[in-house]
């Protein structure tokens, strides 16, 4: 099956900094996620974006899919922006059966 | 509209016993899919389903059977629960195959 790998495993920030988590898969894909899980485990989707750049707020996310990766930044970090940021894809035959990466493990300090 | 919705947060289970997670969404979904999540993984998917009367195995089914006889109910069964069951589950959905998926809250199962 697809691999999913995220890099780095964990970050520690100080508040206010900014961030560049990185997703690489193995295979051509038609449908990539991020999500964020906060410490309460709730997942939140943040960007769906299969190809091209995104940006919602102080997050954005760029989708190489040639090159077989994405990047997810976080300019001026907050402490709610603490948890853990998936990226999940999807194969092009396998409709919308995502691969989950292990995840980012961010931490936010104030 | 409150989204995907999953029953139980949380529940014991002794081992051999069976079970239900419950999971319903109000946004006429066609995609809906359980995952589970271990400590410190990622989601691996369970079992998922394209529309009404249609399901299928994802990476990790066994132990578990699925039904979807409607658009909006997609629940999980545990047959006979085995520790190697304890996770927390997440059930999701999606327009279709291209669009971005919603998650439930999860549901914290522990079998002793």
């Amino acid at each position: 099956g697809i691999q999913v790998e995220q890099s780095p495993p964990d970050l520690i920030l100080q508040e206010g900094a900014n961030s560049t988590l990185r997703c690489n898969f193995s295979d051509s894909v038609n449908n990539l996620q991020w999500f964020h899980q906060n410490p309460w485990g709730q997942l939140i989707n943040l960007f769906y974006i299969p190809s091209g750049t995104k940006q919602n707020g102080r997050l954005s996310a760029t989708t190489v899919a040639t090159e077989r990766y994405s990047l997810l930044y976080i300019s001026s970090s907050q402490t709610t922006d603490s948890g853990v940021y998936f990226c999940a894809v999807a194969l092009e035959t396998s409709g919308s059966r995502l691969t989950f990466g292990e995840g980012t493990q961010l931490t936010v300090n104030p | 509209n409150a989204g995907v919705t999953q029953t139980p947060k949380f529940q014991v289970l002794k081992t051999g016993q069976s079970m239900t997670l419950q999971c319903a969404q109000d946004m006429n979904h066609e995609y809906m899919s359980w995952y589970r999540q271990d400590p410190g993984m990622g989601l691996r998917l369970i079992h998922y389903s394209v529309g009404a009367g249609i399901t299928d195995q994802g990476e990790v089914p066994n132990g578990y059977n699925v039904s979807r006889s409607t658009t909006e109910d997609f629940p999980l069964r545990l047959l006979s629960a085995a520790p190697s069951q304890t996770s927390v589950y997440f059930c999701a959905s999606s327009y279709d195959r291209g669009n971005t998926i919603y998650f439930g809250e999860g549901s914290w199962l522990t079998v002793v």
